[in-house]
């Protein structure tokens, strides 16, 4: 059972335009919520996260959003740059339930900036 | 943001050797680190989680007397694939974390190791 879903395996946005991936959950547990972004062959590299006591949270062209009750969170870049291609992770944990905080992943979104 | 590397980067080996890979947290110390192992086009598999001197949490699946695990400082993590095959091929990442102080904490991680066996 997939507790994080990332149903679009792949976007293609044009340079300077917004892109918007998103990420579903099922496990009312997590609580904390990470974006990484991952080059070919590289390890992810960290973007942004999200407690559940918030709903926005933003660091420069990077926003991360999220609604609890519909257990979906999204990530909006913008403007969206050639560099930003990569393919893009959401992760959860969850303080507690047993699982130590522990982050479950999503499968990504292959995302291409076209110039 | 915090510092994991990972050494070496990439191995080539032929079938039967063991092969060490090393994971150091460089500006933090880790209380807790995690191996993971990503197929091509495929997610990251979290194999085991490590908290600094005790033994590591394999996950269902994953033998732990093939991928030994040894986090013997609160900056160093190594996993050892002993008696590599082929099917062994594959992309080992590491990760790392601080102690959890509160509501969430990030994990970061290293850069890799590509391991291919002959």
């Amino acid at each position: 059972d997939q507790q994080v879903k990332q149903n679009s395996p792949s976007l293609s946005v044009q340079e300077g335009r917004i892109s918007i991936l998103n990420c579903d959950y099922t496990n009312s547990m997590f609580d904390y919520f990470l974006w990484y972004k991952k080059y070919p062959a590289e390890g992810p590299t960290f973007l942004i996260s999200i407690s559940s006591i918030k709903d926005k949270n933003e660091d420069g062209r990077f926003t991360v959003f999220l609604n609890k009750s519909a257990k979906h969170l999204s990530l909006h870049i913008v403007p969206s740059q050639p560099g930003d291609s990569a393919v893009y992770f959401c992760a959860a944990s969850a303080m507690y339930g047993g699982s130590q905080g522990n982050l479950i992943f999503g499968k990504g979104t292959k995302l291409s900036v076209k110039p | 943001g915090a510092v994991v590397s990972q050494h070496p980067s990439w191995v080539i080996c032929k079938s039967g050797t063991s092969v060490k890979i090393e994971c150091r947290s460089l500006d933090f110390q880790a209380t807790t680190m995690f191996w993971y192992r990503q197929f091509p086009k495929q997610s990251l598999m979290l194999m085991a989680t490590s908290n600094e001197g005790s033994k590591a949490t394999y996950e269902q699946g994953v033998e732990k007397d093939k991928f030994l695990i040894n986090h013997a400082s609160l900056t160093l993590s190594t996993l050892t694939v002993t008696s590599a095959h082929p099917e062994d091929s594959s992309f080992y990442i590491c990760s790392a974390r601080g102690p959890m102080l509160g509501l969430g904490e990030t994990q970061y991680f290293g850069p890799g190791t590509r391991l291919l066996v002959l």
